[in-house]
């Protein structure tokens, strides 16, 4: 069975310059959670979806960033204008509701992401 | 005292030597604890949970003192594909948001030499 699934896996970009990140978790899970990374400050969540809808997205850093979840197979995280602080690697996650309890989130492999 | 604490590591150890982590948190009403694994340049995945009466999966023993709000994790007989960053996450509920969610370390380093 397929993964989670991430798009692009590497990103070099310029400063000011819109960034899309795709996602397509794995099918028939509830959950959907965009993570970024970095030496500094380690994983941390930005938002997650339940069953599409948008639960808490208080981790997003400022009203640069938008993340979309039109149906259960295809979510996308935008960054605009990007910054040079926004280089990270940016994972997705998925999980069906069971995971709630058992912890397991499936990640994609990431896109990595730089801004110059 | 950051939510989720480990100690960065790196821990290089000889091929069959035992090693421990420990990781402590900061909400008492954590509810669910976890070790996750991610190699280097890869997505993280679950290594396994933590029960509160201690648990062991092979060379793997996982264990949680609730009182010192610490988890640990102790790998014997290590291997050189043990290599790895080792994650502590806590779910808690008001973590982020009303549903609660998990809560990633920053990890803690392994490198196991021949």
């Amino acid at each position: 069975d397929a993964g989670v699934i991430q798009s692009p896996r590497h990103e070099v970009t310029e400063m000011g310059q819109e960034v899309t990140l795709r996602c397509k978790p794995i099918s028939g899970h509830d959950y959907l959670f965009w993570y970024r990374q970095t030496m500094m400050r380690g994983l941390e969540l930005l938002i997650y979806f339940n069953n599409n809808v948008p639960i808490d997205d208080s981790g997003m850093p400022e009203d640069r960033f938008s993340a979309k979840m039109p149906n259960a197979s295809f979510s996308t995280l935008k960054i605009q204008p990007s910054e040079p602080r926004d280089s990270a690697v940016y994972f997705c996650a998925s999980s069906p509701l069971s995971g709630r309890r058992t912890g397991e989130l499936f990640f994609g492999e990431g896109s990595r992401l730089t801004v110059l | 005292r950051k939510e989720v604490e480990q100690d960065p590591g790196p821990f290089n150890v000889p091929e069959g030597a035992t090693v421990a982590f420990n990781c402590t948190y900061s909400n008492s009403a954590s509810q669910s604890f976890f070790w996750y694994r991610q190699d280097c340049r890869k997505e993280p995945k679950l290594l396994m949970s933590v029960y509160s009466s201690g648990n062991e999966d092979g060379r793997f023993t996982a264990q949680l003192n609730r009182a010192s709000q610490y988890i640990s994790l102790l790998i014997r007989d290590s291997k050189l594909s043990d290599s790895a960053t080792y994650l502590c996450v806590v779910f808690g509920r008001n973590y982020g948001g009303s549903q609660g969610n998990l809560i990633f370390g920053k990890g803690t380093k392994l490198s196991v030499k021949p």
